[in-house]
């Protein structure tokens, strides 16, 4: 079965300043997704980005970015010029293409300092 | 706007009660899910369903049941074989089974014991 490990339960930055979050995961398949969700304290999960495992190339959307190292099963959030607004618990998720179900890590929360 | 609507926002159970709790979306994804987090935890899938009419269990099924009667609904009973229910439950749903979409949430029930 695949896990999911987020090293930091806990991350904080200071406001405008970069951060990045950790998570690992174990997986036997060559193909699969992964994701990165922020959940605010509203409570509703929101995708931030998304990853292929067969495209080398990191993704990015705006301000968030990945490092994906597919050899170490890496996969690290960085986010630029950090906002109060990014303050989150961040989930990172493995998908399968065979299983069609997720695995969550525990989850970062981000503290945000203005 | 389409998207998945999870009801009650809050509910309460009393010892030996079965609960149900409502998901509904209207994005026309065939699979949906269930989710349970406990404070400061990540999400354990407790069931999940990719077609009508069939549902799998996740890695925490004892003490829950799901129907999908329709493509639309994917309700869950908490039943009183669950000892510990209290928790926040979310809903989400995924446009297919080896999709690189991702899952999309809803705000989520909170379950509290009386």
């Amino acid at each position: 079965a695949q896990t999911v490990t987020q090293s930091q339960p806990e991350m904080s930055v200071q406001e405008a300043e970069t951060v990045t979050l950790s998570c690992t995961y174990d997986t036997s398949e060559s193909d699969y997704y992964l994701f990165w969700y922020k959940q605010p304290p509203s409570r509703q999960m929101i995708l931030v980005i998304r990853q292929e495992a067969y495209k080398q190339q990191n993704a990015t959307e705006n301000r968030f970015s990945v490092n994906f190292q597919k050899a170490a099963k890496s996969f690290s959030l960085k986010i630029s010029d950090s906002q109060l607004g990014d303050a989150a618990m961040y989930f990172c998720a493995y998908r399968s293409t065979n299983a069609g179900k997720s695995t969550f890590g525990d989850g970062t929360t981000l503290t945000v300092k203005p | 706007d389409g998207g998945i609507t999870q009801s009650p926002k809050y509910l309460f159970r009393k010892e030996g009660q079965n609960v149900t709790l409502s998901c509904e979306q209207n994005l026309n994804h065939d699979a949906m899910y269930w989710y349970r987090q406990d404070p400061g935890q990540g999400l354990r899938l407790i069931y999940y369903s990719q077609i009508v009419n069939d549902f799998q269990k996740g890695d925490i099924a004892e003490g829950y049941s799901v129907s999908r009667e329709k493509k639309e609904s994917f309700p869950l009973t908490v039943t009183s074989a669950q000892k510990n229910p209290t928790a926040f439950y979310l809903c989400a749903s995924s446009r297919g089974q080896t999709s690189n979409q991702p899952q999309h949430f809803g705000d989520g029930t909170r379950l509290s014991i009386l």
